[in-house]
This record gives C-alpha cells, sequence and structure tokens, in this order.
C-alpha cells in the first residue's frame, strides 16, 4: 500500500539551530516525487522542495535540504538556521510520475524558540 | 499574478443543502485536485483531474461530484452534506504530474451543521 508516515507530531527547535522532520515512505511504484510543503498559521500551503525517485543527489533550497535514503524509503526535511518564520505545520507528500494520484502525511508541527 | 483562487472562503451550511466551492486557476495547468485536510490525517485527494472532461477519484470521494468543463474551472459539489464533511477543502493545481509543484488555492473551510 501507498503510504507516507511521519512520526513526530510536534517539535520544537532553538531559533538558530538545525532541525530535521522525518518522512518515511512506502511505495512498489519505482518512479514518484517527493515534495515538502509549509502551511503557516494563515493556512496557505507553501512548496519548500522536492526530490525525484531517480534523482542521484538531494535536493537543497536555501535552507532546505532534503536527506534522501532510497533504500530505507526515507525523505527527511532538514532546515538550517531555523528561524522564528519557521513555525508552521511541514507536510511530506508523495506524487506518482505519469499517475496523477499524491498522497500528503499527517504533518509535523514545528515550533522555533526564541 | 499566477494563482488559484476558491470561493467561498468560508461556509456555513446545514445537512443536506446543496453546495459548490468554485476553484479556478489562471496558468492553464492540464492538472487538477481537490484535497480535504482533517487534523491528524493531513490532507487526502478528493478528484482529480487530468484535463477537460477527464477526472477521477482519488482516496476519498464518497460525498463529493466534480467536473471539468473548462479548462481553468474544476468546482467541487458537495450535493447532500454531512457534518462529516467539515473540513478544510483545498483546490491545486499543476502543469504536469512528474516534478512540477502543485500551486494551491487558499483554502475553503466548510461546517456542516
Amino acid at each position: 500500500a501507498q503510504k507516507i508516515t511521519q512520526t513526530q507530531p510536534g517539535m520544537f527547535v532553538q531559533e538558530k539551530e538545525a532541525v530535521t522532520l522525518d518522512c518515511t515512505y512506502d511505495t512498489s511504484d519505482p518512479s514518484y516525487g517527493l515534495f515538502w510543503y509549509k502551511q503557516p498559521s494563515s493556512g496557505e500551503m507553501i512548496f519548500l522542495i522536492y526530490q525525484g525517485s531517480y534523482d542521484q543527489q538531494n535536493a537543497t533550497e536555501g535552507r532546505y535540504s532534503l536527506n534522501f535514503q532510497k533504500a530505507r524509503k526515507s525523505a527527511n526535511l532538514v532546515i538550517s538556521a531555523s528561524q522564528l518564520g519557521d513555525s508552521a505545520m511541514y507536510f511530506c507528500a508523495m506524487r506518482f510520475t505519469g499517475g496523477f494520484k499524491t498522497i500528503f502525511g499527517a504533518g509535523t508541527r514545528l515550533f522555533v524558540k526564541a | 499574478e499566477a494563482q488559484v483562487t476558491q470561493n467561498p472562503r468560508y461556509l456555513i451550511t446545514v445537512t443536506g443543502k446543496k453546495l459548490t466551492v468554485t476553484c479556478s486557476q489562471n496558468m492553464n495547468h492540464e492538472y487538477m485536485s481537490w484535497y480535504r485536510q482533517d487534523p491528524g490525517l493531513g490532507l487526502r485527494q478528493i478528484y482529480y483531474s487530468m484535463n477537460v472532461e477527464v477526472t477521477d477519484k482519488g482516496d476519498v470521494p464518497e460525498g463529493y461530484k466534480v467536473s471539468r468543463k473548462e479548462k481553468r474551472n474544476f468546482p467541487l459539489i458537495l450535493e447532500s452534506p454531512s457534518p462529516n464533511q467539515t473540513s478544510l477543502y483545498f483546490c491545486a493545481s499543476s502543469l504536469g504530474t512528474g516534478k512540477e509543484t502543485q500551486y494551491f488555492g487558499p483554502g475553503t473551510r466548510l461546517l456542516v451543521l
């Protein structure tokens, strides 16, 4: 069964420190894409980073990087130098190339402490 | 400005009263999708559309209908809403289904009494 698991319902991090948000997935499809989205308290969904299943290198976008371990089926989001504005809900999602289905994890709420 | 718009943003209704949530995108995207967000469950896909007149069920389609008569519009119809459809609804669109991210609308918060 295709599934995304985010095991951390909530996390705290000190401002300026790095934090890792966990995401594991389950699929037998060889071709897929992994996405991370941020949802601040205002409610909008903001795209952060993408990793393709065939990409050899881990994706990076500014302070965001994706630690992709294909054999372990994990796609953890690393936020470096956390800022107060990073306090939000974070969702991991998987999309199947050539198909149209997208599944999301339950999310991790991140709190950044000053 | 490239965007996905949804209307209404907030809606309170009663059980059984038909309603439509509109979704429109101005990016000429072929792919559109509806999700509902519930606490502890993340976002779950309701329906998606690959192009005009082509739609398919997601994971939680029961109680919902969609139509795609024009490329830019993808309305979500609740013909007989029930309290378990109280949720936050998002419409999204994307150019394709590969690495292109989906662009999300602002969300519609629905309360069914």
